[in-house]
């Protein structure tokens, strides 16, 4: 069975630092991972995946995400932070030949001024 | 949100009335999805659509219905069935399965009193 897990209920980060939210994952086969944010009482964005190759997945708004398959981990980061990245993100993963998309519970970033 | 329109956003209903969210789509893209998305919880799937006249039970379908008559549309029915309907519904759709990311609506907000 496809799983995700995001330890982090809430992530606080200042303006300006670094920032990582994280995401692991199991599945039996190769996995496609996916990132999503959500604003309030919006829907989700599509913010980046991986599929093959490079472990380093670049996507929208300065965000990039780290493939590593022996810690199955798929950890979304960015170099610096900004307070309009205060929101709910959702990583999620589908194991190649099936069809759900199984996502995790989410979780809050709050980045400070 | 761009391309996939769920109306209303807001939804009041009386216990033990049926109602139904709309979900349309004009990106031609083949699959659809309904989701249901409660704090704390995710997004867990409810019907999906690979094709039109075609849909198959996600992990929650109990208590709902679903159509696809049409290739850009695909409407959730709340039965009165299904005992605990007040959440955020999410309709989502795809070019296909596999590696492709999913859209999502905006969403619309379900409370039954």
């Amino acid at each position: 069975a496809q799983s995700v897990a995001q330890p982090e209920d809430q992530v606080n980060v200042a303006e300006g630092n670094p920032l990582t939210v994280k995401c692991t994952y199991s599945v039996s086969g190769n996995p496609y991972l996916f990132w999503y944010v959500q604003y309030p009482n919006r829907g989700l964005q599509f913010l980046l995946k991986y599929i093959t190759g490079d472990n380093l997945v670049k996507g929208s708004y300065g965000f990039e995400a780290e493939f590593n398959k022996s810690q199955t981990s798929f950890h979304l980061k960015k170099p610096s932070a900004l307070v309009s990245d205060s929101a709910l993100y959702f990583c999620a993963v589908r194991a190649s030949g099936f069809q759900k998309l199984v996502f995790g519970t989410g979780t809050r970033l709050l980045v400070s001024p | 949100d761009g391309g996939i329109t769920q109306s209303p956003k807001y939804l009041f209903r009386k216990e033990g009335q049926n109602v139904t969210l709309s979900c349309e789509q004009n990106l031609n893209h083949d699959a659809m999805y309904w989701y249901r998305q409660d704090p704390g919880q995710g997004l867990r799937l409810i019907y999906y659509s690979q094709i039109v006249n075609d849909f198959q039970k996600g992990d929650i379908a109990e208590g709902y219905s679903v159509s696809r008559e049409k290739k850009e549309s695909f409407p959730l029915t709340v039965t009165s069935a299904q005992k605990n309907p007040t959440a955020f519904y999410l309709c989502a759709s795809s070019i296909g399965q596999g590696a492709n990311e999913q859209y999502f609506g905006p969403g619309t907000r379900l409370t039954v009193t």
